[in-house]
């Protein structure tokens, strides 16, 4: 099967700061990649899909890319609202694994 | 508006049998490909089993091939998941999430809010 890892698994960045999240895959999955933000408490929220297509209605600071193994989540300018988790996720055939997760808060 | 809605999760014993519901509204069920999802508290998302609109198709994470199966009602617009020889390391918050597509792989664009499962003696 093939293993999601992200990196880092916490981060701590200031309002306003560019921050960046990595995804890797064991094997090539080409863009078959979605993020997802789940807030204290709250529902996964898919933000991100085929790697780099915006979901509608969420905030253009978000951007994804990459393709085949690595891949990146970046938000541009980091907002109080941006506290979450973030997972990434494969999901051309099966298993549709998960990364561990990159918690994310305000310094 | 779409809604799923979960439910059956409960106390439970080891080695004892659950389960769990999701009712869907709001959008042509049968047509969708569905997803069972879980969180262990304080842990990540575990994705775990998924059926093709029609049924014909369901594949299972390791972790519960064998324990659990997915299945599913396009007359009553509901997914199930049984849960059977529950572990306490199934303890978690079970999700159900549709796949956003009617074609082929496509990520999880709704989610319900969730059904806690507890196994425990």
């Amino acid at each position: 099967d093939i293993q999601m890892t992200q990196s880092p698994s916490s981060l701590s960045a200031s309002v306003g700061d560019r921050v960046t999240i990595t995804c890797r895959a064991s094997q090539g999955i080409s863009n078959y990649l979605a993020w997802y933000q789940q807030k204290p408490g709250k529902v996964p929220k898919l933000l991100i899909y085929a790697a780099s297509t915006l979901r509608s209605g969420v905030p253009s600071r978000f951007s994804g890319s990459g393709s085949g193994t690595d891949f990146t989540l970046t938000i541009s300018s980091l907002q109080p609202e941006d506290v979450a988790t973030y997972y990434c996720q494969k999901y051309n055939g099966a298993p549709r694994t998960f990364g561990q997760g990159t918690k994310v808060d305000i310094k | 508006e779409v809604q799923l809605v979960e439910s059956g999760g409960n106390l439970i014993q080891p080695g004892g049998s659950l389960r769990l519901s999701c009712a869907a509204s709001g959008f042509t069920f049968s047509s969708y490909s569905m997803n069972w999802v879980r969180q262990a508290p304080g842990k990540g998302l575990e994705w775990l089993s998924y059926i093709s609109s029609t049924g014909n198709t369901r594949y299972y994470a390791d972790s519960v091939k064998g324990r659990f199966t997915i299945s599913r009602d396009n007359v009553k617009n509901s997914l199930f998941l049984q849960m059977n020889s529950l572990r306490d390391e199934d303890t978690a918050v079970y999700y159900c999430a549709r796949d956003w597509s009617v074609v082929a792989d496509t990520p999880f664009d709704y989610w319900g809010q969730g059904t806690l499962v507890t196994v425990s003696s």
